[in-house]
C-alpha cells in the first residue's frame, strides 16, 4: 500500500531564506506526483506536477524534483516570503485516478 | 475560466440528520473526485467518477455514504445519519485526462461539514 511522508511537518523561517520540503512515498511506480499549497480555510491550488518520466519542473521561484528510484521528491522555495506562509502537501498519483496524500509541511515566513 | 465550485461553504447538522454536499467541475472535464480531510489526518479519497464508467467507490468509509454525478457533469455527496466522526472538510476535483502522467486534479475550496 502506498505511503506518502512528508518531513517537516512544521517550519518556520526568516524572510529570504531558501528552503527545502522534502517528500517520500514507498512506492515507486507511480504515473505523477504533484505539489499543492493550501491556505487556511481553503481549497488546494497546484503548484508543480512532474510526471514520472521527469526529474524537476520550475515555476517562478519554485522547483520540484523527483527521484522515482529512491521514492524521494523536493519542493525548493528561493528567497521565501511572508506570502509563502501556508501549508504544502505532495501527492502521487499511482494508479492514474486518485491521488495519496502527504500529511503536508505547514511553513510560516516571517518578515 | 471558472474553476470547481461547491456548495454549501459550511454546513452544520444535528447528529442522525442526512446532508447533500455538491460540486460542479470544471466544464469539460470528464473526472470528478471526492475527498475528505479531517483534523489531525490527512486528505483521503473518498469516490472517483470518470465519464459513464462505472464509479470507484472504494474510498467511501461506510455504507452511509453514497454519491452520483448526473448528466456527467454536476455531482452530489450523500452523508445519511450523519454522526460526529463525519465532520471534517470534503473536497471535489476534476481533471480532463486520467489515466496520463500529465493529468492535473483541480481543487474546490471545499465544504466543511460540523455534525454536532
Amino acid at each position: 500500500k502506498q505511503e506518502v511522508t512528508q518531513i517537516p511537518a512544521a517550519l518556520s523561517v526568516p524572510e529570504g531564506e531558501n528552503l527545502v520540503l522534502n517528500c517520500s512515498f514507498t512506492d515507486s511506480a507511480i504515473y505523477n506526483l504533484q505539489w499543492f499549497r493550501q491556505d487556511p480555510g481553503k481549497g488546494l491550488t497546484s503548484l508543480l506536477l512532474i510526471q514520472s518520466s521527469q526529474r524537476e519542473q520550475t515555476s517562478g521561484r519554485l522547483n520540484a524534483s523527483l527521484d522515482k528510484s529512491s521514492g524521494r521528491s523536493t519542493l525548493y522555495i528561493a528567497a521565501s516570503q511572508p506570502g509563502d506562509s501556508a501549508t504544502y502537501l505532495c501527492a502521487v498519483n499511482q494508479a492514474g485516478t486518485a491521488l495519496i496524500f502527504g500529511k503536508g509541511t505547514t511553513l510560516s515566513v516571517s518578515s | 475560466g471558472a474553476g470547481v465550485s461547491q456548495s454549501p461553504s459550511n454546513k452544520v447538522t444535528e447528529k442522525g440528520k442526512d446532508v447533500e454536499l455538491r460540486c460542479d467541475p470544471i466544464s469539460g472535464h470528464t473526472a470528478l473526485y471526492w475527498y475528505r480531510q479531517s483534523l489531525g489526518q490527512g486528505l483521503e479519497f473518498l469516490i472517483y467518477f470518470q465519464g459513464n464508467s462505472a464509479p470507484d467507490k472504494s474510498g467511501l468509509p461506510s455504507d452511509r455514504f453514497s454519491a452520483e454525478r448526473t448528466g456527467g457533469s454536476v455531482s452530489t455527496l450523500t452523508i445519511q445519519r450523519t454522526q460526529q466522526e463525519d465532520s471534517a472538510v470534503y473536497l471535489c476535483a476534476s481533471s480532463s485526462s486520467p489515466g496520463s502522467t500529465w493529468d492535473t486534479q483541480y481543487f474546490g475550496p471545499g465544504t466543511r461539514l460540523t455534525v454536532l
